[in-house]
């Protein structure tokens, strides 16, 4: 069975720390990799696509490392705004997606 | 560009009532998915379809639900009859082909009492 895995935090972390999340897939034939965010009572929106090479957008840094099978999250200078749920997601050659439950990510003032 | 549409917003029905949600796709995209998603899980996928044919519905409790995209666009995913625990939001992606991210609709919030 195809599973993607992720801590479900919360994780509580001060505005302006630096906070990380990793996740774990188990289909080795996964292509495609996005991290999406979820605001409460909203739908998923893309955050970012994760590439081989890693990618970095702003204060977001995403890395894929195939030979473990994780893909990671890393959020700089955290913002209150960054308060939302963040969602691990594995694609594969039949455009099937498969979603983590969520990291939900609280940031104090 | 226009977004994935998904009506309706809202839904409150009663238990062994039917209900139907329909979605509209962006325009173009091959890939249409269904989800179920219960607060404080990720999506579910219940069905998934390429143009208008399935690609995977082993999640689908196909003794109640059953959804239809008829010609390759628009979709609609249907109940009957409803029970408590299908008291969820749905939600309606669609996806160019490809390994492009997928978008999502709204989503439709049904409450089964």
């Amino acid at each position: 069975r195809k599973e993607v895995e992720q801590d479900p935090g919360p994780f509580n972390v001060p505005e302006g720390a630096t906070v990380a999340f990793n996740c774990t897939y188990s289909n080795s034939a996964s292509q495609s990799f996005f991290w999406y965010r979820q605001d409460c009572r909203k739908e998923p929106k893309l955050l970012m696509s994760v590439y081989s090479s890693g990618n970095e957008d702003g204060r977001f840094t995403a890395q894929l490392n195939r030979a473990s099978q994780y893909i990671s999250l890393l959020i700089r200078d955290s913002k209150l705004s960054d308060s939302a749920t963040y969602l691990c997601v594995a694609g594969d050659s039949n455009y099937q997606l498969i979603w983590g439950a969520g990291t939900k990510l609280i940031i104090k003032p | 560009e226009a977004g994935v549409a998904q009506s309706p917003r809202y839904k409150i029905i009663e238990k062994r009532q039917s209900v139907a949600f329909w979605c509209n796709p962006i325009s173009g995209h091959a890939t249409l998915y269904w989800y179920q998603q219960i607060l404080g899980q990720g999506p579910k996928l219940l069905i998934q379809f390429q143009n208008n044919g399935v690609v995977d519905d082993s999640q689908l409790p196909k003794d109640r639900f059953s959804a239809e995209r008829l010609k390759g666009v628009d979709s609609t995913l249907k109940i009957q009859p409803a029970k408590l625990e299908d008291s969820a939001v749905y939600l309606c992606a669609s996806r160019l082909q490809g390994n492009t991210e997928a978008f999502f609709g709204q989503g439709t919030r049904l409450t089964v009492v």
